[in-house]
Parts: structure tokens; sequence; C-alpha cells
């Protein structure tokens, strides 16, 4: 069955980066994109970009772009999102979600059909 | 900022029919197809339609989703208590070189 795994809480300093991981398992990694999705406590959705896995391509939302940067390794099908000069409003949980839909540039039926468990990322002093 | 703007609270009773809005705009729902996420209480949210009307394997068929122009909803039949959780509408936004946009979420409340 698909499953994405990801990496456990981290706890960080105003101005440090932080990496999470996304372990994916039970299909082509290589087949679907991988979303990073972003939700502070109490607080809804945030899409932060996506990476196509094959390729390497990604897209990143207007608001995080310079300080966020995703990747992936194809030989332990993982991705990562690494989200750089961590302030206090950072604080969230970060989702990996699977991606499906996209032809190309064209992304008019785009949708997330699985999602990883969480990350809590914690930014504090 | 969401950009998919929804009621921020909905409830009803067991047994009767929940209608969730969504309302966006041309460069998102107007262009492309609507989809639903289900987010219960401290978990990750959940696939509930694709494509405007589409139900993955497994959600029941008390799920239903519609679009029309640049606005959608979802309708939930049959409420159960199960269902209490938050709904978030999303599309893909064709400005800004393309994103990915959700709405601004629902907490659904079964009385």
């Amino acid at each position: 069955q698909v499953q994405l795994v990801q990496s456990g809480a981290e706890v960080k300093k105003p101005g440090a980066s932080v990496k999470v991981s996304c372990k994916a398992s039970g299909y082509t990694f290589t087949t679907y994109d991988i979303n990073w999705v972003r939700q502070a406590t109490g607080q809804g959705l945030e899409w932060m970009g996506w990476m196509n896995p094959n390729s390497g391509n990604t897209g990143y939302a207007q608001k995080f772009q310079g300080r966020v940067t995703m990747t992936r390794n194809t030989s332990i099908r993982t991705a990562y999102m690494e989200l750089s000069s961590l302030r206090s409003e950072d604080t969230a949980v970060y989702y990996c979600a699977r991606g499906i839909g996209c032809n190309g540039a064209v992304c008019h039926l785009y949708y997330f059909d699985y999602w990883g468990q969480g990350t809590l990322v914690t930014v504090s002093s | 900022q969401s950009v998919l703007t929804q009621p921020p609270s909905a409830s009803g009773t067991p047994g009767q029919r929940v209608t969730i809005s969504c309302s966006g705009s041309s460069s998102n729902i107007g262009s492309n197809t609507v989809n639903w996420y289900q987010q219960l209480p401290g978990t990750a949210p959940k696939l509930l339609i694709y494509s405007n009307n589409q139900r993955p394997s497994g959600v029941p068929d008390r799920f239903s989703g519609s679009k029309s122009g640049t606005s959608a909803s979802l309708a939930i039949s049959g409420l159960q208590s199960e269902d209490e959780a938050d709904y978030y509408c999303a599309a893909w936004d064709d400005s800004l070189n393309g994103h990915y946009v959700f709405g601004t979420g629902t907490k659904v409340t079964v009385l």
C-alpha cells in the first residue's frame, strides 16, 4: 500500500534551517510529484510547493521563494523539504503529499491522494 | 492567505444533510477542478473528493461534490458522528506561474 513516512519532530532556533524528509513506499517514487503543505496550530492548510522526483524540477509558492528548497534521493525513495531563515511564524506541522494530475505545466486536475503523517517544527529561542 | 472562501462552521444532527460552500475565482475554480479534503482531529488531511465530484475508493457515497462557475460545494448526507472534522476545498490556480490553493476550512460539528 502507498505510504509516506516523515521524519520526526524538530525544534529550531530563529534564523536556523530545518530539513524534513518524506520516505515513499508502495509505488514507483519517480512517477508522482511530492508536494509540501504546512499547518500552523489551529490554522488552515498552506501549500508550499511541489517537486517532480523524476526530473528534480520544482515549483514554489511565492511566499516561500528564496527560503525553501525541495530535493530528493531517488535511490532511497525519499523527498526532502528544507526551510531556511526560520522565524516563530514557521512553527507548524509540515506534511508531504503525493500529487497527481499535472501534465507538464498543465495542472487542471491536480490533487493530493496520499499524505504523510506530518512533522512538527517548532521555532523558538 | 487563502483565496478560496468557505464558511468557518457548519453543523447538523445525525442523519441530516449538511452543505459546505467554496467560493473562488476564474483563475482557480473557474479554470480547474475542485478537490475536498477531510481532516479529523489530530490527523493528516485525507482526500475526500477529487475532480469536482469523484470519490476515491473507500469514501462513502454520503459525500458528494459539485461545481458551478467559480464556486463549488460539498454535501454530506446522512450525517454521522464520525463526520465531525475540518473540511477544505482546494484547486490549482493558474496565476503567479501556477500554484495550489486551499480554502479557509469549515469545521463540521455533529450536534
